[in-house]
């Protein structure tokens, strides 16, 4: 059971956008930087989007994230094959049981 | 830009003690956030604990009573170890450079697999 929810799978067809939707509460995603990651089969995760909405040098303008309250959203536009992927969102959560955290994962898949 | 490499046993039998290291290259393990994840095949990412300057450590509470983390700054290594493993903790083990304290990993090593059998 995640701390972070995430939908399990999304698809859509080349071309098309997709927003991935991350649930959290105000003791993670409320108060706390949310990351998200694009896993490929058989490799380690690939960081996205860092403090909410900022991307890494040589990520796409494609992928955008943003963040509301308690929830966190990765969207990303003009979908690719290459986008076939698993993408993680995770923070820290503040509370006194708390550390890292990262939602289920969901399965895009690019129709 | 940090480089992480993740070693150790790939089979460790039932009850023993699981210890992985992970060497970083391209900058200094003092004042940053170092994390141990895993991902068991087939499933999402679980995050194990998290080290910073050799003295402050957080676990995850479903495992806090089986793991210790440490830092070795003359090697600029960091280490984990897991003890009386059993088949549940198979994973595949990554080590990461986390961001900042709120945040989790911008730098991820490959991540290798550990078999408990």
């Amino acid at each position: 059971q995640s701390v972070l929810t995430q939908p399990p799978s999304v698809s859509a067809a080349p071309g098309q956008n997709v927003t991935l939707s991350c649930s959290g509460s105000s003791s993670n995603i409320g108060n706390n930087y949310v990351s998200w990651y694009q896993q490929l089969p058989g490799t380690a995760p690939k960081l996205l989007i860092y403090d909410n909405i900022r991307r890494p040098s040589g990520i796409a303008d494609r992928f955008s994230g943003s963040k509301s309250g308690t929830s966190a959203t990765l969207a990303i536009t003009g979908l690719q094959t290459g986008d076939e992927a698993d993408y993680y969102c995770g923070t820290w959560d503040s509370s006194l049981s708390g550390g890292g955290v990262f939602g289920g994962g969901t399965k895009l898949t690019v129709l | 830009q940090f480089q992480l490499q993740e070693s150790g046993p790939g089979l460790v039998k039932p009850s023993e003690t699981l210890s992985l290291t992970c060497s970083v290259s391209g900058g200094s393990l003092s004042s940053n956030y170092w994390s141990w994840i895993r991902q068991p095949a087939g499933k999402g990412l679980q995050w194990i604990g998290r080290i910073y300057n050799s003295k402050t450590t957080f676990y995850n509470p479903s495992l806090k009573s089986r793991v210790t983390l440490s830092l070795d700054t003359s090697k600029n290594q960091f280490s984990l170890k897991l003890t009386s493993v059993t088949a549940a903790d198979t994973a595949v083990y990554f080590c990461t450079r986390d961001r900042d304290y709120w945040s989790t990993a911008d730098y991820w090593g490959q991540g290798t697999l550990v078999t408990v059998s």
